[in-house]
């Protein structure tokens, strides 16, 4: 069965930073594309970013809102995915779900809130 | 980016009776592989998103067949054939052809 676990969420001031972490299992991780979908409170879904195996480069991707200041990376020999995030605005506070690349698996989601 | 929209953003529905929901693109979603990469991901109340259909009209394990896609270019649709009370919550749709991928702003369906 696969499981994408979401973790690291959390309160944090603007300007701050963060990492969440998703351990992945059930599949093949190293020869997954994976990604980071968020939703505001409230709102509807947004497009993170991605990151492609490292057969494939391990490069990245990112929406226009995240671009230099949040970072996607992995562990394959963890099945860990990461998601660096800097320079944190309030208009981050959302649930950050761990994704397959192709959004056929969705973590539970973890809470981030931005705020002073 | 490209631009999706989605019509209705509301959707009430009597139980049994068909739902259609509409969603387009600012450009085609036609990728260089010939392949369309419009999904659909439906997210009940207080649940996680999953994805329903894939690349148009494709279903996921397990979605019943009640759900199906169709479309092309620019213009995709979702159609339930018989809503069920389990189908209340809010679809998006959603385009991977063209970084960065964007959601429409989706479609909330509830019971009248």
């Amino acid at each position: 069965e696969v499981q994408l676990v979401e973790s690291g969420g959390g309160l944090v001031k603007p300007g701050g930073s963060l990492r969440l972490s998703c351990a992945a299992s059930g599949f093949t991780f190293s020869n997954a594309w994976m990604g980071w979908v968020r939703q505001a409170p409230g709102k509807g879904l947004e497009w993170v970013g991605r990151i492609k195996s490292k057969t494939d480069g391990e490069t990245t991707d990112y929406g226009a809102p995240v671009k230099g200041r949040f970072t996607i990376s992995r562990d394959d020999s963890k099945d860990m995915l990461y998601l660096q995030m800097n320079s944190l605005k309030t208009e981050d506070t959302a649930v950050y779900y761990c994704t397959t690349e192709d959004l056929s698996w969705w973590g539970q989601g973890t809470l981030v809130t931005v705020t002073s | 980016d490209v631009v999706m929209t989605q019509s209705p953003l509301s959707l009430p529905v009597t139980l049994g009776q068909p739902a259609s929901i509409s969603c387009r693109s600012s450009q085609s979603l036609v990728y260089s592989d010939g392949n369309t990469y419009l999904h659909w991901i439906q997210q009940r109340p207080g649940q996680s998103p999953r994805r329903l259909i894939y690349r148009v009209s494709n279903r996921d394990s397990g979605v019943p067949d009640r759900f199906s896609g169709s479309g092309s270019g620019t213009d995709f649709t979702l159609k339930i054939s018989r809503v069920e009370a389990e189908d209340v919550g809010v679809y998006y749709c959603i385009q991977a052809t063209h970084l960065s991928f964007t959601f429409g702003p989706g479609t909330k369906v509830e019971i009248k």
